[in-house]
Order: C-alpha cells, then sequence, then structure tokens
C-alpha cells in the first residue's frame, strides 16, 4: 500500500528556532512536494523536487528551504520560525509512471509557532 | 500560470440528496488532468475522482460523478445518495500533463451532509 510519512503531526516551535518537517515515501517516486494550507487559501505550493538533489521554487517559497539528499525523504526547512508560519503542512509525492499521475499525500504536520 | 477557482466556500445538503461542487480553472493548455480530493476530519487527502482532458467521456466512481466541460473550463462534481461520511472539504486541483508537474489547487468547499 502506497505510502507517505510525515515524521511530525504536531509541533510546537518558538519564534526563531530552526524547524525541519520530514516526509519519506515508499513508492520509489520521483517528484515530492510541500504544500502549506490554511483555512480560506486552500493548499498552496512551497517547493517541489522531480529528482535527488533537485528543487523548484512553488508559490510561496519565502522563508523556506528543502532538502532531498536521497529519493526517498524530502525535508522541509524553516530557517527561523515566526508566527505567521503557524499551519499544516502535507507532503506529498508522486510518479510520471502512475496511472493518471497520481500524487499521494501524507497526513499533515500542523506547526505552532510561539 | 493555472488558476483553480471553487465559487462556494460551504455547502450543505441532506442526507441521501444529490449535490453539486463546482469548479472552473484557467489554462492554455490543451492537455491536462482535473481531480477531487476529499478532506474529511482526519486531514488525510483522498482521491475522489480523475479526469484526463483528452478524454470526452466524463470520469465516474460509485456516487461520485463529474460533469467536465472543456470548452468552458468547468468541472463540477456530483455526489449522489448523500451519506453523512462525504461530510469533507473539497479540494478540485489542476495538473499539467507534464510527469513532473505538481497540483494547483482552489481554495477548497466545505460540505456538511445532515442527517
Amino acid at each position: 500500500d502506497v505510502k507517505v510519512t510525515q515524521s511530525s503531526r504536531y509541533l510546537v516551535k518558538r519564534t526563531g528556532e530552526k524547524v525541519f518537517l520530514e516526509c519519506v515515501q515508499d513508492m520509489d517516486h520521483e517528484n515530492m512536494f510541500w504544500y502549506r494550507q490554511d483555512p480560506g487559501l486552500g493548499l498552496r505550493l512551497i517547493y517541489f523536487s522531480y529528482d535527488v538533489k533537485m528543487k523548484e521554487k512553488g508559490d510561496i517559497p519565502e522563508g523556506y528551504s528543502v532538502s532531498r539528499e536521497k529519493k526517498e525523504r524530502f525535508s522541509l526547512i524553516l530557517e527561523s520560525a515566526s508566527t505567521n508560519q503557524t499551519s499544516m503542512y502535507l507532503c506529498a509525492s508522486s510518479s510520471p509512471s502512475t496511472v493518471g499521475n497520481t500524487i499521494y499525500f501524507g497526513e499533515g504536520s500542523w506547526l505552532t509557532v510561539v | 500560470a493555472q488558476t483553480v477557482t471553487q465559487s462556494q466556500p460551504e455547502m450543505s445538503v441532506q442526507e441521501a440528496e444529490t449535490v453539486t461542487l463546482s469548479c472552473t480553472y484557467d489554462t492554455s493548455e490543451n492537455n491536462y488532468y482535473l481531480f477531487w480530493y476529499k478532506q474529511p476530519p482526519s486531514r488525510q487527502m483522498i482521491l475522489v475522482i480523475r479526469q484526463e482532458a483528452y478524454k470526452q467521456q466524463n470520469a465516474t466512481e460509485n456516487r461520485f460523478s463529474v460533469n467536465f466541460q472543456k470548452a468552458a473550463k468547468s468541472f463540477s462534481l456530483k455526489i449522489s445518495d448523500s451519506q453523512l461520511g462525504d461530510t469533507a472539504m473539497y479540494f478540485c486541483a489542476f495538473m499539467r500533463y507534464s510527469g513532473n508537474t505538481p497540483l494547483v489547487f482552489g481554495k477548497g468547499t466545505r460540505l456538511s451532509v445532515i442527517a
């Protein structure tokens, strides 16, 4: 069964802290994505990666960076967390070889910055 | 850039009734995918239905069907025989046909099914 795992479901961090959100997929997918979800705004793309060590900016990359050292793992990094980064973060993965290019999602990470 | 618009922030429907959620999109692409995702209170995103733009036939999955109007750039979701478990956020999403592209989402419609 398809699995995208986000290591932390709930985090509380202080302003200025460096925060790592980890995502692992077990489907050997080439593509991985980080979205942010806020009420009334839907899901907005932060970064995505279509290969190891490759990354592309999404719609709202400011204040974030990413790392993809291995195919199965895609990390989202908040270099200096701020209160306006309090949100739910969703990781996803896909492969061009999958029928319909279906994207699979993790369960989400709720981040509160205080 | 592609955009997806869901004009109904909230909707409600009586159990066993039919409801239609609206979605329009804007693109200059000719080949693409359209999706409806469901997000229940657990927050897990669940694929409801997928439509490939080059297919004229509307996709159907059990009680869920779409009305895909390519010329009008419209992609509505019809839920028949609504059940309490259908209560969720529903997101319409667009993806270019190329294999390495992300989903572009609408802002969502919160659907409540009332007993």
